[in-house]
């Protein structure tokens, strides 16, 4: 079994819906909870982190980890065509170790 | 935040050949890594390099076929040795500090990719 899994998609929708991107994950260790965004041949750029459970809001982006379920969603409120991208799930287990990415999710948005 | 450069951006290899992967980072920094992205596959950590000392290498990455200098604390090299069409994927620096208990962003070069006929 993977340590996280990620559905890679693709995801279509049109401008302006709500994107819900998730990961789940098998290690009950894991704290530090990472979303990266990688557009086309760049290299991943970190979206949003979070520490522990619960929910942590930046613009658009809400991420929410549900530690019991040993499962982590991004949310893209308002999507719009610059959000097209493959976006990465990440955690570790502490600021200390190793980061275990997910395989990513490309999301397209159609204008 | 850091500045991470790599060279080259991409190439194309013949098998049996070796080729050698710059980073360079702007500011120094405590952490650097090599990771490999293949299509449709997780970023896959190859080594974490350490400054003056041999590479820490995962699990299924040997020091022969993976090759790393760290000559100080803004410059990393990854050689890919002995290329076969399986090693063709895109490679990735990343560079992290490590600052007491706080968390750190982890920062990722642009990547080398690198395709092995």
């Amino acid at each position: 079994q993977k340590e996280v899994e990620q559905d890679p998609g693709p995801l279509s929708v049109p401008e302006g819906a709500i994107v819900s991107l998730n990961c789940t994950y098998s290690n009950s260790a894991f704290q530090y909870f990472m979303w990266y965004r990688q557009y086309s041949r760049k290299g991943p750029e970190l979206l949003m982190y979070t520490y522990s459970s619960g929910n942590k809001e930046d613009g658009r982006f809400t991420a929410q980890v549900d530690k019991s379920s040993k499962y982590i969603s991004l949310f893209i409120r308002d999507s719009q065509p610059s959000d097209s991208a493959t976006y990465l799930c990440a955690m570790s287990v502490s600021n200390f170790n190793k980061f275990y990415f997910g395989s990513g999710t490309k999301l397209n948005v159609k204008p | 935040s850091a500045v991470i450069s790599q060279k080259p951006s991409r190439d194309i290899c013949q098998r049996g050949t070796s080729l050698t992967i710059q980073c360079q980072v702007d500011s120094q920094v405590t952490m650097m890594f090599w990771y490999r992205q293949q299509p449709g596959q997780s970023l896959t950590l190859i080594a974490t390099a350490n400054q003056g000392s041999e590479a820490t290498y995962e699990s299924g990455f040997v020091i022969d076929k993976f090759p790393i200098s760290r000559p100080n604390l803004t410059f990393s090299t990854l050689t890919v040795s002995n290329m076969s069409p399986e090693d063709s994927s895109i490679y990735l620096c990343s560079v992290r500090n490590q600052d007491g208990n706080s968390y750190n962003e982890q920062f990722f070069g642009p990547g080398t990719r690198l395709t092995v006929l």
